[in-house]
């Protein structure tokens, strides 16, 4: 069973801290997709990532795919109450059609206090 | 607004009773996904429409099923409730049948009582 773990599940930080969030499996992952979840609202997909070794950048947030697509981080840098949410990543299994499965984690849940 | 509805936002009902969820996908997209996500379990995949055909399932329970219609909208029926059932459900669409890239909708909150 391929299983993702998300860690650290809680992080509470100040604003203007920086923060690393990890997602880890003894899978490989054909990509892999990180969302943000705000209460009451569906998850939002950030960014999908591809390649092993890739590194992707949105505005304060750095987002990099292991080199053996088994595990990913996301860094956010300057962090501000805004980014409070629940960070969830989700790998794509490899495979062709039916047998392409996407596989959830539990979820980081970030506070960032003002 | 994502550009996926689901309806109705809240639902409160009894256990053993039968409630369905709407989910409208974005428009152009041809793929439907329910997931139900709960605060010890997370997100889990129930069921996968595309084109009004069922592509894969999940873990969903024998107590419910789904349907995407022609116009492409989706129901998903939840019958003989039970207490465990109360969760989130959100739905999720996209263009193609393989799903990258989701957009969910802001998900239908039941609480079973």
């Amino acid at each position: 069973t391929q299983l993702l773990e998300q860690s650290p599940q809680f992080l509470s930080i100040q604003e203007g801290e920086n923060l690393t969030v990890y997602c880890n499996s003894s899978s490989v992952f054909s990509s892999l997709q990180w969302y943000r979840q705000e209460p009451g609202e569906g998850p939002v997909l950030l960014v999908t990532v591809v390649t092993g070794g890739e590194v992707k950048k949105l505005k304060r947030l750095t987002f990099q795919f292991g080199d053996a697509r088994k595990d990913s981080s996301l860094h956010i840098t300057a962090a501000q109450p805004g980014d409070t949410g629940l960070y969830l990543c989700a790998g794509v299994s490899p495979g062709a059609g039916n047998n392409r499965k996407l596989i959830w984690g539990l979820g980081t849940s970030l506070a960032v206090n003002p | 607004d994502s550009g996926v509805t689901q309806t109705p936002k809240h639902l409160i009902t009894a256990t053993g009773q039968r409630v369905t969820l709407r989910c409208s996908p974005r428009s152009g997209d041809l793929s439907v996904y329910w997931y139900q996500q709960s605060l010890d379990q997370g997100l889990q995949f129930l069921i996968h429409y595309y084109n009004g055909e069922e592509r894969a399932k999940g873990n969903i329970l024998e107590r419910f099923s789904a349907q995407q219609f022609p116009d492409l909208h989706s129901e998903l029926n939840l019958s003989s409730l039970e207490l465990g059932d109360s969760a989130l459900y959100f739905c999720a669409s996209s263009f193609s049948r393989d799903g990258y890239g989701y957009t969910f909708g802001s998900g239908t909150r039941l609480t079973v009582v």
